[in-house]
Order: structure tokens, then C-alpha cells, then sequence
């Protein structure tokens, strides 16, 4: 268990849509992570927020956005979802938003999202 | 531009020893990562590199070289259990770049 929590575990929905998923990093961790894995594809970087301010974006549509709460867990939003959009995303958290090489991504068990 | 390559399937028998290679070219450079992904779950994190030589944590080692834009990873002592993905990341600046990753299979 990385301690990085994230929901929901499954997700089924229609074109169209719009989804919200859920992200709650390790206890201590400012930065948070975004990825997209697709099937048999690698791990696509999104986004990243480091203390509630947008960091570093990666191949992220326009369709899809992000934000980190004071809290810092994160919400990652898609709309007008496409049947392209099934996928696992997966939320990644470290303490320090890569300002050490040392930083490590610690990854969570992943949303799979299914559009129908 | 960013390239990462790594072999996309290798098989191996249960108490042998495989090496899985990473060749990388990106902008920057300040550490490269492996990690273990079993299908359909989180990757879990293995080893950092960030300076040349071999880095090893019990039955896994790493190896990086800078100059040569490569990396690899031992696993020793095979088990089934090591059957799963093991990506290779290279940090540029803030961002983990993966590879595809590499499908391992381990056979009795």
C-alpha cells in the first residue's frame, strides 16, 4: 500500500459524459501527479500540482483539467468523454514536486474508466 | 526530443537471472527510476539512479550510465511472482518521462 488513495476504483459511463475522479496523496506529500495508461500503452503524464498551484502539464486535452485543494488531495475532471478516454489513471504523489532529484513518485491503485 | 526504448516482452525461468536494458534520450536529465507494474495495478517503485554505477537492493540491482544514455535492471533469483511490466522513467526537471515498459514472463 503506497498510501496514496484514489476513487472511485471503477468507473462505467456513457460519450458525452463528464467525470470527476479523486485523489489523495501520501500524509506529508505536496505534489500530485496525473497519468493516463491506456491498453498496452505507457504511462502518460497529464499534469502536475505542487501545493495547490499547477506545475508541470504534460499530453492533457482540453477537455480534461485539474485542480489541488488546500487539502491537497486533487480532483481531475473530464468532459465530453470519448470512447478514447477508456482508460486507467492513475494519481501519483512525492513530497517535494521533483525540486530534489531524490523525489519519488509513489503511485495509487488507479481509476478504470470505461466509456460506453 | 524524448526517447525512451526498452525491449517490449522477455521470458525467463524461475531461479535464473534477467537483464532488462534502457536506452534514453531526453533534454535533461537528473535521475532515472524503475518500477514494477503487475497488470492492471499501480506501479510500485523499485530503484533510483542518479549518478553512474550499479545500485543494488536485494534481488534487484540497477545500473546507469550517463554517458551512454542506458540503464539496466538485474533481477536475481527469478520467481513467478516477478512476472509483470518494469518501466523505465528518466526525470527531466519536474517530469518523469516512462518507457512503454518491458513484459516480463517468468516460467517454471
Amino acid at each position: 500500500d503506497s498510501g496514496v488513495t484514489q476513487t472511485p476504483k471503477h468507473l462505467i459511463t456513457a460519450t458525452g459524459q463528464r467525470v470527476t475522479l479523486r485523489c489523495s496523496p501520501r500524509s506529508g506529500d505536496l505534489s500530485v501527479y496525473w497519468y493516463q495508461q491506456s491498453l498496452d500503452q505507457g504511462l502518460q503524464f497529464l499534469i502536475q500540482y505542487y501545493n495547490g498551484e499547477e506545475r508541470a502539464k504534460g499530453n492533457i486535452l482540453e477537455r480534461f483539467s485539474a485542480q489541488q485543494f488546500p487539502d491537497l488531495h486533487s480532483e481531475l475532471n473530464l468532459s465530453s468523454l470519448e470512447l478514447g478516454d477508456s482508460a486507467l489513471y492513475f494519481c501519483a504523489s512525492s513530497a517535494s514536486g521533483g525540486a530534489l532529484s531524490t523525489d519519488t513518485q509513489y503511485f495509487g491503485p488507479g481509476t478504470r474508466l470505461t466509456v460506453l | 526530443g524524448q526517447n525512451i526504448d526498452q525491449p517490449t516482452e522477455m521470458t525467463a525461468t524461475e531461479g535464473a537471472i534477467v537483464q532488462i536494458n534502457c536506452t534514453y534520450q531526453t533534454s535533461g536529465f537528473n535521475g532515472l527510476f524503475w518500477y514494477q507494474q503487475h497488470a492492471g495495478e499501480a506501479p510500485t517503485f523499485l530503484s533510483y539512479n542518479v549518478l553512474d554505477g550499479l545500485e543494488e537492493k536485494g534481488r534487484f540491482s540497477s545500473f546507469l550510465s550517463r554517458s551512454k544514455g542506458y540503464s539496466y535492471l538485474l533481477l536475481k533469483e527469478l520467481q513467478m511472482k516477478d512476472s509483470a511490466s518494469y518501466l523505465c522513467a528518466v526525470r527531466e526537471a519536474d517530469k518523469l518521462i516512462f518507457g512503454t515498459g518491458t513484459r516480463l514472463q517468468v516460467f517454471p
